[in-house]
């Protein structure tokens, strides 16, 4: 079945860091892409997407690029915030373009920035 | 912007009984979406509906149902709770022209005692 993994947390880095948080998955066909942001008591809010292959998705400083040849999907921003402290979900649907499908979520990444 | 709305967003049962959730799309959205998140876990997706008919389904037990209404909005029944039921429930909603791209509410706690 469909899977995705990505890297344990929490990371914690400083203010203006460079981040990188990996992810990787698992899929029959052409998945859509996704990276969601969980605040604390809140629920999930869209970062991010990539339908097709070499699509980059951004949004808020945050990168990142679909990889069909090494399955990735790893999110990027250039310098980070306290503000930007947060769960990190990335997640893929079966089709691409969505349809009503179900999304197949990592376990998250807890980014903690310091200041 | 309108939301997705979520209700009631905390509910305490008791084992054994049954609880509906209730959840109200975005304006103009025609799926909806239903996932469970444990404490510290992933959202896991339970099951979903186009134009009030079921479209996927994922790993929702026997004992819930759920259905999408004419006016859209969706209702998830849980019956002979468990312990193990004990989660935050997220509805998302999207809509076809856009790519079904999922707008998740604000979740319900569940807490079973």
């Amino acid at each position: 079945g469909d899977s995705v993994t990505q890297m344990e947390g929490p990371v914690t880095l400083s203010e203006e860091a460079f981040l990188t948080i990996n992810c990787t998955y698992t899929a029959t066909g052409y998945p859509s892409l996704f990276w969601y942001v969980q605040y604390p008591g809140e629920g999930l809010q869209l970062l991010l997407k990539a339908t097709k292959a070499d699509d980059k998705g951004s949004n808020k400083g945050f990168e990142a690029t679909y990889r069909k040849e090494t399955t990735s999907f790893h999110l990027e921003k250039g310098s980070v915030q306290v503000s930007d402290s947060a769960v990190y979900f990335c997640a893929l649907s079966r089709r691409s373009g969505g349809g009503a499908d179900g999304l197949t979520f990592g376990k998250g990444t807890h980014l903690i920035i310091q200041p | 912007a309108a939301g997705v709305i979520q209700s009631p967003r905390h509910l305490i049962k008791e084992k054994r009984e049954t609880a509906t959730l209730k959840c109200y799309p975005i304006p103009r959205h025609d799926t909806v979406y239903w996932y469970q998140q444990g404490p510290g876990q992933d959202p896991q997706f339970l099951i979903s509906f186009y134009e009030k008919m079921q479209s996927d389904k994922g790993s929702i037990p026997d004992r819930f149902s759920a259905q999408q209404f004419s006016d859209y909005h969706s209702e998830l029944n849980m019956s002979s709770l468990e312990l193990g039921d004990s989660a935050l429930y997220f509805c998302a909603s999207s809509l076809e022209v856009q790519g079904y791209e999922q707008y998740f509410g604000p979740g319900t706690r569940l807490t079973v005692t």
